[in-house]
């Protein structure tokens, strides 16, 4: 089935600085790599997410770029601001299960002020 | 926060209780998900519903029973279970025919002495 994986695990910036985190995957026919933020006490939220169409998307301070041909996509996140600090999660479709997700391990972003 | 609800957001229960987690979205979707997420785990997907019927069971226990009575409503009936069930549970919807986008709820933290 599909595999996902996602690093760090842990991340922790100093506020300002930018915080990537990449994941890969393993089925090549999979189109939609959305990104989620879960802080604490509260359920994961879908923050952006880009179809294999295209290459990269920005929404304000953050991007997410993909690449098909390696399969892996990254989440960007620039002068990041203490608020940023949570954990965040790719996900891609499951192979023939239509609008099932498989979520990486989650990446545990720490922004120091 | 979303338009997914969550009931009740914190529980506590015996081994030998019997316990119904709640779930309503108001985001006029037809797909609704249970995951489990534990400590340092994946979010595990563990019952889909689309359309009010039951389209995945990923080897779930029979100790946990869910019911969708209608597309807004999603229920988690809880039976005789193990403290390794201890976790936070979510609830999300979707439209089951893409783009995918899912919507979770805040989950409820259930705890089992």
């Amino acid at each position: 089935g599909e595999n996902v994986e996602q690093h760090p695990s842990t991340l922790s910036v100093q506020e300002g600085d930018s915080a990537v985190i990449k994941c890969t995957y393993s089925d090549s026919a999979s189109n939609y790599f959305p990104w989620y933020k879960q802080e604490l006490g509260k359920g994961p939220q879908l923050i952006i997410d880009i179809r294999s169409n295209v290459g990269e998307k920005k929404d304000q301070r953050i991007a997410v770029t993909l690449n098909k041909t390696a399969k892996h996509f990254s989440l960007h996140i620039t002068e990041t601001q203490p608020e940023d600090s949570a954990v965040y999660f790719c996900a891609v479709p499951s192979r023939g299960s239509q609008g099932n997700l498989i979520f990486g391990k989650g990446t545990k972003l720490s922004v120091k002020p | 926060e979303t338009g997914v609800t969550q009931t009740p957001r914190h529980l506590v229960m015996g081994m030998t209780n019997k316990k119904s987690l709640k779930c309503e979205q108001h985001l006029g979707h037809n797909a609704m998900y249970w995951y489990k997420q534990s400590a340092k785990k994946p979010l595990e997907l563990m019952f889909v519903y689309s359309l009010e019927e039951r389209v995945e069971n990923n080897s779930v226990p029979s100790r946990f029973s869910p019911e969708c009575p209608n597309s807004s409503h999603l229920f988690l009936h809880l039976h005789t279970l193990q403290p390794e069930d201890s976790a936070l549970y979510l609830c999300a919807s979707s439209q089951r025919d893409g783009p995918y986008e899912q919507y979770f709820g805040p989950g409820t933290r259930l705890t089992v002495t």
